[in-house]
């Protein structure tokens, strides 16, 4: 059974700092890995999207990695910023179609 | 392209009502999926479903709960005889094939039972 974990819970951070965004997972035979962001209140919102065969993907100021072989995945969030500050869901999708969620991070960006 | 569509946005029910959620999928997706988020909980994956066939529903609770994906119109996630512990947040996925493509999620449907 996929497990997912996230490091840490919660993050709170100044404006402009640099982050990393950790998850963990359990079973490596996975078909992709996809960041969300969601904010109270709201749905998700996809930020990238890792294929199995990749190392890596970039959006703005967003780096997501991926290592299949431990299990890791990292998001980098460069320059952070408060309209940043929102829960982070890191999922995997496994064989048939179901994605695994971790419990997310909470960010919190202070100007 | 209006994304996932998903309503009602909030919906309240009394104990022992019926809940019917929909969902729309994106133009062009033909798989749709339910996650639920309980409170203070992450999201766990309920049922993958096609049009007119249901794929995967080793999520669902196994009484009250029931989804479809008709020939024509939204999916319907349907709960029978609501108890406090189903309030959560449902969301609603839909992709246009399977397993190498992303989810897009729609804005969910919090449901209340009073």
């Amino acid at each position: 059974k996929q497990e997912v974990t996230q490091i840490p819970a919660a993050l709170s951070v100044p404006e402009g700092e640099n982050l990393v965004l950790n998850c963990s997972f359990t079973d490596s035979a996975i078909y992709n890995l996809q960041w969300f962001r969601q904010d109270p209140g709201k749905g998700l919102t996809s930020l990238l999207l890792i294929q199995s065969s990749q190392r890596e993907q970039t959006s703005g100021r967003l780096n997501a990695s991926l290592d299949k072989s431990s299990g890791r995945s990292t998001l980098y969030i460069a320059a952070s910023q408060p309209g940043d500050s929102a829960t982070y869901l890191c999922a995997v999708g496994t064989s048939g179609s179901r994605l695994t969620f971790g419990e997310g991070t909470q960010l919190t960006v202070n100007p | 392209n209006a994304g996932v569509m998903q309503n009602p946005r909030h919906l309240v029910r009394r104990r022992g009502q019926e809940a019917r959620l929909r969902c729309s999928p994106m133009k062009g997706h033909s798989h749709v999926y339910w996650y639920r988020q309980l409170p203070e909980e992450g999201l766990k994956f309920m049922v993958y479903l096609q049009k007119e066939n249901i794929i995967d529903e080793s999520g669902m609770p196994k009484e009250r709960f029931s989804a479809e994906f008709p020939k024509e119109g939204p999916s319907i996630l349907r709960i029978q005889q609501v108890v406090r512990g189903d309030s959560a947040a449902y969301f609603c996925a839909s992709s246009p094939a399977t397993d190498n493509y992303g989810y897009t999620f729609g804005s969910g449907t919090r449901l209340t039972v009073v």
